[in-house]
């Protein structure tokens, strides 16, 4: 099946640094990548749509300044998390789909995630 | 209204028990609908898409009822191993359209 990949894993940083997490379909193209985030114990929540060559779409109450996100290719897209906080530590996760067709039942697939601990 | 909404769970049941999840919806326009299984500290992991016939895969079974917007998954024989994270999914049908997540059910099978 299709693989996307995240990375890093892990990463733990000092309040007020700038994290970049990069997501990468491995077997298809996306022109489309959605950012998701995740508390303990609470679902997955859509902070953006990420669109190969144009900007970012933001969900309400997510800062499009504070959550930079780059599609610059259609197989790899960046999430910076820009001055982080400690109320920015959450597990990060991204997904891709690929195009509808070729068997492709519309299935997104998930990168591992990346855990954001900011001290 | 939120826009998935599953039981709250967590259902505790022993090994070889049948369990049901049950989700509702409140976009009457999503088209894809999907089962993902989430573990402790890890991404979702896709059980089974669901068809408005209803589908089963081995002792997994889902059913869709649009008219009442409600999906429901039946775990029959229940397996030590199927503890897990239920998340109901919904979405449109383009590759551009996200999924929406319910909160997830909480599922623990004791021997």
């Amino acid at each position: 099946g299709a693989v996307v990949s995240q990375h890093p894993s892990r990463v733990i940083c000092k309040s007020g640094t700038s994290v970049k997490i990069e997501c990468r379909s491995l077997d298809f193209q996306a022109t489309t990548m959605f950012w998701y985030r995740q508390f303990p114990k609470q679902s997955l929540m859509l902070m953006a749509t990420s669109n190969e060559g144009s900007k970012a779409t933001y969900e309400q109450g997510v800062e499009k300044d504070k959550f930079l996100i780059n599609h610059a290719s259609l197989t790899l897209s960046t999430l910076t998390v820009t001055s982080a906080h400690p109320e920015d530590s959450s597990f990060y996760i991204c997904s891709a789909r690929p195009l509808l067709g070729l068997g492709n039942t519309g299935e997104l697939f998930f990168g591992e995630g990346s855990r954001l601990t900011v001290l | 209204r939120k826009e998935v909404e599953q039981d709250p769970g967590p259902f505790n049941v022993p090994e070889g028990a049948t369990v049901a999840f049950n989700c509702t919806y409140s976009n009457s326009a999503s088209q894809s609908f999907f089962w993902y299984r989430q573990d402790c500290r890890k991404e979702p992991k896709l059980l089974m898409s669901v068809y408005s016939s209803g589908n089963e895969d081995g002792r997994f079974t889902a059913q869709l009822n649009r008219a009442s917007q409600y999906i429901s998954l039946l775990i029959r024989d229940s397996k030590l191993s199927d503890s897990a994270t239920y998340l109901c999914v919904v979405s449109g049908y383009q590759a551009g359209t996200a999924l929406i997540f319910g909160k997830g059910t909480t599922l623990s099978v004791s021997s």
